[in-house]
């Protein structure tokens, strides 16, 4: 079956740690996004890459890198200088297009927790 | 900037019950409307989606019309389950150099039986 999958569905940053959150689709898709949602609150994106080695700042990027080697990948790190990682994070990815049109679908998501 | 704006919630309603969560945009160009909906602990799937004015999309019984002049994209369902119960997100998308979603904050929705 296509989709998008998300490893690991909880993970634990100590302080001063870097983690690394993947995501993977076998949608044949050439945008992938990375959304940070926070309790009570809508989504923010954080990066997204249109095609394979591009990607852009989204919203609130700081703290934050993505890498983007191959179509199907697109993993994100959380660096030692995001304060506050402790969120849900959810990846996406779409056809790529101008029209606004396009749909994202979306991972299951990854739960960071702050020890 | 473009914003979504959804009513507060949380709702809360009996099964068979009307449902109707509002909806609201600001853009500066043309964009397509979306519905998605969470379930506890998942990612979002979407719902349902228009990307014209007067369009229509629908989903599983649910419905929203894209409705230029006022704006919104008001989401419906004329009797609601409780396996309904979930978190919906109004969204807009408006390229701009990049397709972006912009999100509402979301409306919890709990249908007790």
């Amino acid at each position: 079956d296509g989709g998008i999958t998300q490893s690991p569905k909880y993970l634990f940053r100590k302080e001063g740690q870097n983690v690394t959150l993947s995501c993977e689709q076998n949608l044949n898709h050439d945008a992938m996004y990375w959304y940070r949602q926070d309790p009570g609150q809508g989504l923010r994106l954080i990066y997204y890459s249109q095609i394979v080695n591009d990607f852009q700042k989204g919203d609130i990027a700081e703290g934050y890198s993505v890498s983007r080697e191959k179509k199907e990948s697109f993993p994100l790190t959380v660096t030692s200088a995001q304060k506050n990682p402790t969120a849900f994070y959810l990846c996406a990815s779409s056809h790529w297009g101008t029209s606004g049109k396009e749909t994202q679908y979306f991972g299951p998501g990854t739960r960071l927790l702050v020890l | 900037g473009d914003s979504v704006t959804q009513m507060e919630g949380p709702v809360t309603l009996s099964e068979e019950a009307f449902l109707t969560i509002n909806c609201t945009y600001t853009a500066t160009g043309y964009p397509s409307l979306f519905w998605y909906v969470q379930y506890p602990g998942e990612g979002l799937q979407l719902l349902l989606k228009a990307t014209k004015a007067d369009d229509k999309g629908s989903n599983k019984g649910f419905e929203a019309t894209y409705r230029k002049e006022t704006t919104s994209f008001h989401l419906e369902k004329g009797s609601v389950q409780v396996s309904d119960s979930a978190v919906y997100f109004c969204a807009l998308s408006d390229y701009q150099g990049a397709q972006k979603l912009v999100f509402g904050q979301g409306t919890r929705l709990t249908i007790n039986p």
